[in-house]
This record gives C-alpha cells, structure tokens and sequence, in this order.
C-alpha cells in the first residue's frame, strides 16, 4: 500500500462548480496534512495546511480532515480555469520525518 | 519576505559530469529539504538539512549528496551523472515546527 494516495484525475468540473480532491494516507500516527497546488512547468505552492480532524476553510479552498479514516479532502469552491493545475497531498507522520507526497491528482477546469 | 530561490534555473551536463546545485531558504528558515520530480515518479525526497546537519535522508545512491551552511543556504551535488537523473530538482524551506514547506523555483536539470 503506498504511503500517500490520490487519484491521478485527470478530474474535469466545469466552472463555477465545486471540485473535490481527496487523498489517503496509511500511517495512523500522520499528524500534518498539506496540499500544495503545482501548474504545469512551475513548483509546488502551499495553499493548505490542516492538523486537525474537521474542516479549515480559506477562500474558496477548504480542506477536510478524518483521521480515522485516515483521508484528507480539499474542495475548490466556484472553480476557475485557473484553477487547473496539479495538486498533491503531503503527509508528515511524526515530528521532524520527511513529508511525503502523494503523485498529485490533475483537475481540469473548463469554461 | 523573499522566497526560496534556486540557482541556476536550467543546466545541460552530459553523462558522467558532475553538477552542483545551490539553494537559499527564506530568511530565518533553518530546514531545507530537496526534491527531485520527474513525471513516472512524482515528488521523491532526496535529504533534509537542519543547522548545517543532515536530518533525513531518502532512498538515492551515494552520487547524491548535499551540505548546509551556516546561513542556512545549501547545496546537492550530484557526481557521474546518469540519463535518468534528468529531473526538476526542488528545495523546499521550513522555519517551523508546523513542517510546512516553502517550494523555490527549481532547477531543470537534463543530461545528454
């Protein structure tokens, strides 16, 4: 079982919509979650961080957070072209261990 | 603040060459952390350097290595380069206990 999950996509809303990404993870004792938006040729820039079970909204982003399911969501509310990017899920288990990534899930948005 | 920047932005090496790569976290920022991205393998850590110590290290032969300075800024090396490690390399910079992790531009490393 890989350590981050996400559904490659490409996953297609059209705009205005509300576009749904979700991950899991298999390591019980992750504490901190992140999702981090990558566009074509450029890197990967932070949009959310949650830690806690429950949902952290900023903007039109809201992640959502049940550790004992173990998945972390992020909703994109009243999608936008763009929006289109990659976005990846990142997971740090304990302390100060590496953050691992999930292989991102495409999501395109179209007007 | 000033961001993570990453020099140099594009290199061309061919096979066998050596390439040293240099990162700057943002100011006050004493983890950084490398990457590298390639599109069969997604995000892959490579090491993480705290106080001028490596504190990670991930899954890559001993071709790759790195340092950190006193002021935090860092470097990979990698030595007899390979066709497959053609990739974006990407530091990332944290300043806090929270882990959360500030991308630079990255380097587009391709090998001849």
């Amino acid at each position: 079982q890989k350590e981050v999950e996400q559904n490659s996509g490409p996953l297609s809303v059209p705009e205005g919509a509300i576009a749904s990404l979700n991950c899991t993870y298999s390591d019980r004792v992750s504490q901190s979650f992140f999702w981090y938006r990558q566009y074509s040729g450029k890197s990967p820039e932070l949009i959310m961080s949650i830690y806690s079970n429950g949902d952290k909204e900023d903007g039109r982003f809201t992640a959502q957070l049940n550790k004992a399911s173990q998945y972390v969501s992020l909703l994109i509310r009243d999608s936008q072209p763009s929006d289109s990017a990659t976005y990846l899920c990142a997971v740090n288990k304990v302390g100060n261990t590496p953050l691992v990534f999930g292989k991102g899930t495409r999501l395109s948005v179209i007007a | 603040k000033a961001g993570v920047t990453q020099t140099p932005r594009y290199l061309i090496k061919t096979r066998g060459q050596q390439v040293t790569l240099s990162c700057s976290p943002i100011s006050g920022h004493r983890s950084v952390s490398w990457y590298q991205q390639t599109p069969g393998q997604g995000l892959q850590f490579l090491f993480e350097y705290f106080s001028e110590t490596q504190r990670n290290k991930g899954n890559f032969p001993g071709r790759f290595s790195g340092r950190q300075f006193s002021n935090s800024r860092s470097e990979m090396n990698v030595s007899t380069l390979e066709l497959g490690d053609s990739a974006l390399y990407l530091c990332a910079s944290s300043g806090g206990s929270d882990r959360e992790q500030f991308f630079g531009p990255g380097t587009r490393l391709t090998v001849l």
